[in-house]
């Protein structure tokens, strides 16, 4: 079975702070992808991946960098955090090129203070 | 800008009953129609993953079927128990685009 991971299921931070979303997954996925859930919205992508060192801009990425220097792990950056990236991070996992199937984590609720 | 709807936004059954949901989507340059299934503080799961018009697919007592000509999906569950209560993702993808998420319908079903 596929297995993602996301390093905390709950998280509490204040504005300003730099804040550090971990995603591992254990499958020698290429693709890897991060997501936030807001009510009322979609799964909306911040950034994805498709291969160590490599990253693309999703839909909403302002506000937010990423990370990957292992195949396995990717991590989400938020520089300077804010009120309005309080929110449901969702990490995400795919075998590779037309691969279609994506794997989720089972998400970090952040709160920015 | 690329749009996927999902109606109803929500329903309640009792359980036994069958039901459906629909998601829409752009019928140009299309790839893949995806549904996923996410139960509350649980990861969101994959059920099907349908790439050619006329499609119909089935796992158990949840089957989906695809029109990509017209840009329709129908997701099925037939005899609802209170384990299918969850929240249904569909998600389209054209060629060489990252996947574009509905809303999704939040189904719950009373024993």
């Amino acid at each position: 079975d596929v297995k993602v991971t996301q390093s905390s299921r709950y998280l509490v931070k204040r504005t300003g702070e730099k804040v550090f979303l971990e995603c591992v997954q254990d499958m020698d996925h290429e693709n890897m992808f991060w997501y936030r859930q807001d009510p009322g919205l979609g799964l909306r992508l911040i950034y994805f991946s498709y291969d160590v060192k490599m990253k693309e801009k999703g839909d909403i990425p302002e506000g937010y960098s990423v990370s990957r220097e292992k195949k396995e792990r990717f991590s989400l950056i938020l520089e300077s955090a804010s009120t309005n990236q309080t929110s449901m991070y969702l990490c995400a996992s795919s075998l590779g090129l037309g691969s279609l199937t994506q794997y989720f984590g089972p998400g970090t609720r952040l709160l920015v203070l | 800008i690329l749009n996927v709807e999902q109606s109803p936004q929500s329903l309640h059954v009792q359980e036994g009953d069958s039901t459906n949901f629909t998601c829409s989507f752009p019928s140009s340059n299309f790839y893949a129609l995806h549904w996923y299934r996410w139960e509350t503080a649980k990861s969101p799961e994959a059920l099907f993953v349908m790439t050619l018009n006329g499609d119909e697919k089935k796992k158990g007592r949840i089957s989906a079927t695809l029109n990509t000509k017209e840009g329709y999906s129908y997701l099925y569950i037939k005899g609802s128990q209170p384990e299918d209560s969850a929240t249904y993702l569909c998600a389209f993808k054209q060629a060489g685009t990252a996947l574009i998420f509905g809303k999704g319908t939040t189904l719950s079903v009373s024993s």
